[in-house]
């Protein structure tokens, strides 16, 4: 099985600051790599699939890159809504799919 | 809009089974795969399994086989996902996503806790 591993597991930043999350595959996975928002008591939300590409109505302070094995999820400058955590997902080997832990950002 | 719509919350006993819809609207049904995930408290997401809506096919995590059975309706535009002998680990938030071909899982269902207790 594919395994993901984020980074940090929690952060800590300020409204406007830009922030970055890592997401490292066990195995090369090409671009096949989504990432997600999820608020407390709320499902997640789709933000970037193929690594790099906004699902429709994402603003553009979010982005995506990387391929093979190492990813990031890069958000320019932070709106209060954004503090949620952050879950990268592998879907290489489809349609086994495979999540990393999460990133909690806090403010 | 593409909607998707979960049947309500359940509380099982131990050894129990339990059945989960969802119900999607506003888009052809048969067109995207379904995937089930669950969280449990505190926990990350974790994949279960997955269905063409289109012929049926089905793929499960290793982890469930044996335990989980999706299914669905295309009459009703509704998928299934059956768990059965249930232990309280079982206890967790289960979603239904749509997967839309090249753009990934776009869409998720609202969630249904399932809770498993003596």
């Amino acid at each position: 099985d594919i395994q993901m591993t984020q980074s940090p597991s929690s952060l800590s930043a300020s409204v406007g600051d830009r922030v970055t999350i890592t997401c490292r595959a066990s195995q090369g996975i090409g671009n096949y790599l989504a990432w997600f928002q999820q608020k407390p008591g709320q499902a997640p939300k789709s933000l970037i699939f193929a690594a790099s590409a906004l699902q429709s109505g994402v603003p553009s302070r979010f982005s995506g890159s990387g391929s093979g094995t190492d990813f990031t999820l890069t958000i320019s400058s932070l709106q209060p809504e954004d503090f949620a955590t952050y879950y990268c997902q592998q879907y290489n080997n489809y349609p086994l799919i495979t999540f990393g832990q999460g990133t909690r950002l806090d403010i | 809009q593409v909607q998707l719509v979960q049947s309500g919350a359940e509380m099982k006993k131990p050894g129990a089974s339990v059945k989960v819809s969802c119900k999607a609207s506003g888009y052809t049904f048969t067109s995207c795969a379904m995937h089930w995930v669950r969280q449990a408290p505190g926990q990350s997401l974790e994949w279960m399994g997955w269905i063409n809506a289109a012929n049926g096919d089905t793929k499960y995590s290793q982890k469930f086989q044996g335990r989980v059975t999706i299914t669905r309706d295309t009459s009703a535009n509704t998928a299934y996902m059956e768990l059965s002998s249930l232990t309280s680990e079982d206890t967790a938030v289960y979603y239904c996503a749509r997967r839309s071909g090249y753009y990934g899982i776009d869409y998720w269902g609202q969630g249904t806790l399932v809770t498993v207790s003596s």
